[in-house]
């Protein structure tokens, strides 16, 4: 069983709605990160967070430790943002991370 | 601008063949990573390394190795490469250097090397 569970798998939005992936973890982390997998290949962080909420631009990320458990959030969403969203969780102090699934977000016009 | 690249970006290889993938960091980050990434299985950890000299094992390490002689590279070898190990292969590095300073460990990663191995 994996230690970060992403859901939901897949995801298709409308353009404008209000997208929300949710990861779950078992271990102890430092922090959790969100990642972003553009569909060609390329991955950039999005959020790294140890506690509250982060906000850039549209995207907002929450992390309530107490549950482990954190969300992603889409805004407004846009075509644009049609990728493959990562959580990830730092098991250690240096940042050595343990990955969820992902979860394809398409988001049509 | 500061980097980080992996090359080759494409490799085709036979099984048995030793094979290196190169990574390369221009930001003088501490902390490098090497992960697989495959469907199903999502990223995976192979090696890491915290430091020059200093190098780890991951989730999935068996057929791999890496060794780190400076700040700014990390190779990863396929000692004896086998189908099991086409992937995708990224690099990642963090500027890392005190533990628990959590602000230092986002990870930049690299544009990734596909393998096949036939």
């Amino acid at each position: 069983k994996n230690e970060v569970e992403q859901s939901p798998q897949n995801l298709t939005a409308q353009e404008g709605e209000f997208i929300t992936i949710n990861c779950s973890y078992s271990v102890g982390i430092s922090a959790l990160h969100w990642l972003q997998q553009h569909p060609g290949g390329g991955i950039v962080s999005l959020f790294m967070l140890s506690s509250g909420k982060k906000k850039h631009g549209r995207l907002i990320a929450t992390i309530n430790i107490q549950e482990k458990h954190s969300s992603l959030h889409i805004t407004a969403s846009h075509p644009r943002d049609s990728a493959v969203y990562i959580c990830a969780a730092a098991t250690d102090s240096w940042g050595k991370l343990q990955f969820g699934a992902g979860t394809q977000v398409v988001v049509t016009p | 601008d500061a980097e980080i690249t992996q090359s080759p970006r494409h490799k085709i290889t036979e099984t048995g063949r030793q094979v290196t993938l190169a990574c390369h960091q221009t930001w003088n980050h501490n902390n490098m990573f090497w992960y697989r990434q495959d469907l199903g299985h999502g990223l995976r950890l192979i090696h890491y390394s915290y430091g020059v000299q200093d190098t780890n094992k991951g989730e999935v390490s068996d057929g791999y190795s890496v060794s780190r002689s400076n700040t700014e590279d990390l190779p990863l070898t396929l000692e004896s490469a086998a189908s099991s190990q086409t992937s995708v292969y990224f690099c990642a590095s963090s500027e890392g250097g005190l533990a628990g300073i959590t602000s230092y460990n986002e990870q930049f990663f690299g544009p990734g090397t596909r393998l096949t191995v036939l």
